[in-house]
């Protein structure tokens, strides 16, 4: 399958405990992008990466969130402190020109 | 400047009607609209997108209006089957600059058998 892989698919924490998340694009796309999607609501945008470079980063994250990019190829975005209001699905996306494919997505849930 | 309004919220059709989904957005310098597909617990699909040079798209069963003028585009979804159920989001890209999307706040689109 050459689409776009997140892992985990679901990730279940207690409140305070850090998390990472994983996104191995699709292997051409020079563009990967992570959103946050929570129920009913569209896709928000989190932070976008061009190559190795993390090019802009949504008010939305705070700096509790990071994400990476090492060697332009797969990326993470590791949550510190979780709180329940990260309580989310978190998106991954890769594209090459303006077509943006989406992961799975990592269910994300803080109790 | 940065949003795109989607509606309706929700949508109840009849198999064989045509649903249409519409959006509008106010900052010119997006340049390109896609719409996605999204089932519940997976992630969106592209599922069709047009370029603002262009007033209509076809792929299937899918069709995109645009209107530049009036910076609206929607979506028509031919003959709908139960199986086209599902959330659909418009979104906006920006090709320069931020090369981010912005997307609708979804429809969900019910098609009853």
């Amino acid at each position: 399958d050459t689409g776009v892989s997140q892992n985990p698919r679901h990730k279940i924490t207690k409140r305070g405990q850090n998390v990472t998340f994983r996104c191995d694009p699709i292997s051409e796309h020079n563009r990967l992008y992570w959103y946050r999607q929570t129920l009913g609501q569209g896709p928000e945008f989190l932070t976008y990466f061009q190559n190795e470079a993390q090019l802009e980063k949504s008010r939305l994250l705070s700096d509790r969130f990071s994400a990476e990019r090492p060697k332009g190829s797969f990326s993470t975005l590791e949550i510190q402190r979780t709180e329940q209001g990260d309580s989310a699905m978190y998106l991954c996306a890769s594209s090459l020109l303006a077509e943006a494919f989406f992961g799975q997505g990592t269910r994300l849930t803080v109790v | 400047q940065q949003q795109v309004k989607q509606s309706p919220q929700s949508l109840i059709v009849q198999k064989g009607g045509i649903p249409i989904i519409n959006c509008a957005y106010e900052n010119t310098a997006f340049d390109y609209f896609p719409w996605y597909q999204q089932f519940p617990g997976k992630g969106p699909a592209l599922l069709i997108a047009i370029r603002p040079d262009v007033s209509e798209k076809k792929e299937g069963r899918f069709t995109i209006s645009f209107n530049k003028s009036a910076k609206q585009f929607s979506l028509h979804i031919m003959d709908s089957q139960p199986g086209d159920s599902a959330t659909y989001f418009c979104a906006a890209y920006l090709g320069s600059g931020t090369y981010k999307y912005i997307f609708g706040t979804g429809t969900r689109l019910k098609v009853l058998a």
